[in-house]
């Protein structure tokens, strides 16, 4: 399996709390993404960086933020959590190197429960 | 935008049957990527095979092949012998020749193999 790890694996939380998904990689990779999903669904995109201080929002609206001070880790903040922030959280990462694809290596998921 | 679309929400085959899952989209594009990724439960999600638009012969990796048909937007995977351990979501994604590089997920199949 894939060197990307992310913890927690789950969380219950209540609403209004501020909460941070942390997401960390040891492939020395330039790319990491976060994406969310629901239960059963797609994944939709929410955040990405090309690498250290480099942060882009996805093509879904998200009201968490992102931050990229270390290469090897890309944690996603929730300043407070809501209900409808229930779903599930997959962190992934790519090298920069090439000039046409690099895969993307996924890492557990954190499944976010707000109560 | 692109789009992806899986119309079998699920599947259900025995042991050692062939089973073909289902997916197509849209793009104006012409250079691009297609992939399948494997969700099993609660484990990583990880590649299954990768398809490059500007290649006219179809992807294999060992008992998973593709049916990509470019004209029709068609892009189908296909497992042959199947195991229990293929049990799990399958994602067909679409990405962007260069640029970010980011996925876009079809709703996914969810396979079952019985034995």
């Amino acid at each position: 399996e894939a060197d990307i790890y992310q913890t927690p694996r789950y969380l219950v939380i209540g609403t209004g709390k501020k909460i941070t998904l942390e997401c960390s990689q040891t492939m020395g990779h330039d790319k990491m993404y976060w994406y969310q999903q629901d239960p059963g669904m797609e994944l939709h995109l929410i955040h990405y960086s090309y690498g250290v201080n480099s942060t882009e929002k996805g093509d879904l609206s998200s009201e968490s933020t992102v931050s990229r001070i270390r290469t090897e880790h890309f944690p996603l903040t929730l300043e407070s959590a809501r209900p409808s922030h229930t779903s599930q959280y997959l962190c992934a990462s790519s090298s920069l190197a090439g000039v046409s694809y690099n895969e993307q290596f996924f890492g557990p998921g954190t499944r976010l429960t707000v109560l | 935008a692109q789009t992806v679309t899986q119309s079998q929400p699920e599947m259900s085959v025995q042991e050692a049957e062939t089973v073909t899952l289902s997916c197509t989209y849209d793009t104006s594009e012409n250079n691009y990527y297609l992939f399948w990724y494997k969700q099993p439960p609660s484990r990583q999600m990880i590649l299954v095979i990768r398809q490059e638009a500007y290649k006219q012969q179809n992807a294999t990796e060992n008992r998973f092949s593709v049916n990509f048909q470019k004209a029709a937007k068609s892009f189908s995977l296909k497992i042959s012998d199947s195991q229990l351990g293929d049990t799990a979501m399958y994602f067909c994604a679409f990405m962007s020749f260069g640029g970010a590089q980011k996925l876009v997920f079809g709703q996914g199949t969810r396979l079952t193999i019985n034995p």
